[in-house]
C-alpha cells in the first residue's frame, strides 16, 4: 500500500531564516505530487505541483520554491521566511495521468516568529 | 463566484441526528467529486468519492446533482467522533489533476 511521509511535523523558525520541508511517497511510482498551505481557519491553497522529476509548476508567486530531485521526493524551500509563511503545509500525491483522488501526508505545522 | 463553495458552519447537532452538507461548484465540466474529512490540526483524509449514481458507506451517503451543480453529504445517526471539518473537492475533465477544494464545513456533534 502507498504511504506518504512528511517531516518535520512541527517547526518554529525566525523571520528571515531558511526553510526546507520534505515529502516522500512509498509504494507507488511516477506519482503527481503537490504542496498545499492551509493558514489558520482558511482553505487549502495549492502552492506547487509536479508531474515528474524536475518538473515543477507554481500556482502562487511568493518566496517559496519546490524541487523534485527524485521520483517520490518533493521538497519545499525558502531562502528567507516571512511571518505570512506560517501555516500548515501539506504534501499530497495522486496517480500519474489520472484525474483521481489525492492523498495527503500528515503535514508540517510551521510557525514563523 | 467562487469555484467551489461550502457553508462554513458550524453545524451543531446532537448525537443521533441526521445532518447534510452541500457543496456547490461553478465549472459545469467537472467530472470527479470527493468528500474529505479533516480533524483539527490533522491532514484531510478521503471520506468517499461521489459517483453519478450516488454512493453510500455505512452512515454516510454522497450524492451528485449535475443539473444544479452541487454534491451533498448526508450523515445519519451522528456520533461524537463525526465532529470534524468536511471538505469537498472537485476535478474538471480533460486530464486535469488539480482539484479545487472547498473551504470546508465544520460539524460539531454534542452529547
Amino acid at each position: 500500500s502507498q504511504t506518504i511521509h512528511q517531516w518535520p511535523a512541527t517547526l518554529v523558525q525566525p523571520v528571515g531564516s531558511p526553510l526546507s520541508l520534505e515529502c516522500t511517497v512509498e509504494g507507488t511510482s511516477n506519482p503527481n505530487l503537490y504542496w498545499y498551505r492551509q493558514a489558520a481557519g482558511r482553505g487549502l491553497q495549492l502552492l506547487f505541483y509536479s508531474v515528474g522529476i524536475g518538473q515543477i509548476s507554481s500556482e502562487v508567486p511568493q518566496n517559496l520554491s519546490a524541487s523534485r530531485p527524485q521520483d517520490r521526493q518533493f521538497i519545499l524551500s525558502s531562502k528567507k521566511l516571512l511571518l505570512s509563511d506560517s501555516g500548515f503545509y501539506l504534501c499530497a500525491w495522486s496517480m500519474r495521468g489520472r484525474t483521481d483522488t489525492q492523498y495527503f501526508g500528515p503535514g508540517t505545522r510551521l510557525t514563523v516568529l | 463566484r467562487k469555484e467551489v463553495e461550502q457553508d462554513p458552519g458550524p453545524f451543531n447537532v446532537p448525537e443521533g441526528a441526521t445532518v447534510a452538507f452541500n457543496c456547490t461548484y461553478s465549472n459545469s465540466a467537472s467530472q470527479s467529486f470527493f468528500w474529505y474529512r479533516q480533524d483539527c490540526r490533522k491532514e484531510p483524509k478521503l471520506l468517499m468519492s461521489v459517483y453519478s449514481s450516488g454512493n453510500e458507506d455505512g452512515r454516510f451517503t454522497a450524492q451528485l446533482n449535475r443539473a444544479s451543480q452541487y454534491i451533498s453529504l448526508l450523515i445519519r445517526d451522528s456520533k461524537l467522533s463525526d465532529s470534524a471539518t468536511y471538505l469537498c473537492a472537485v476535478l474538471a475533465s480533460g486530464g486535469s489533476y488539480i482539484p479545487t477544494f472547498g473551504r470546508g464545513t465544520s460539524l460539531i456533534v454534542h452529547p
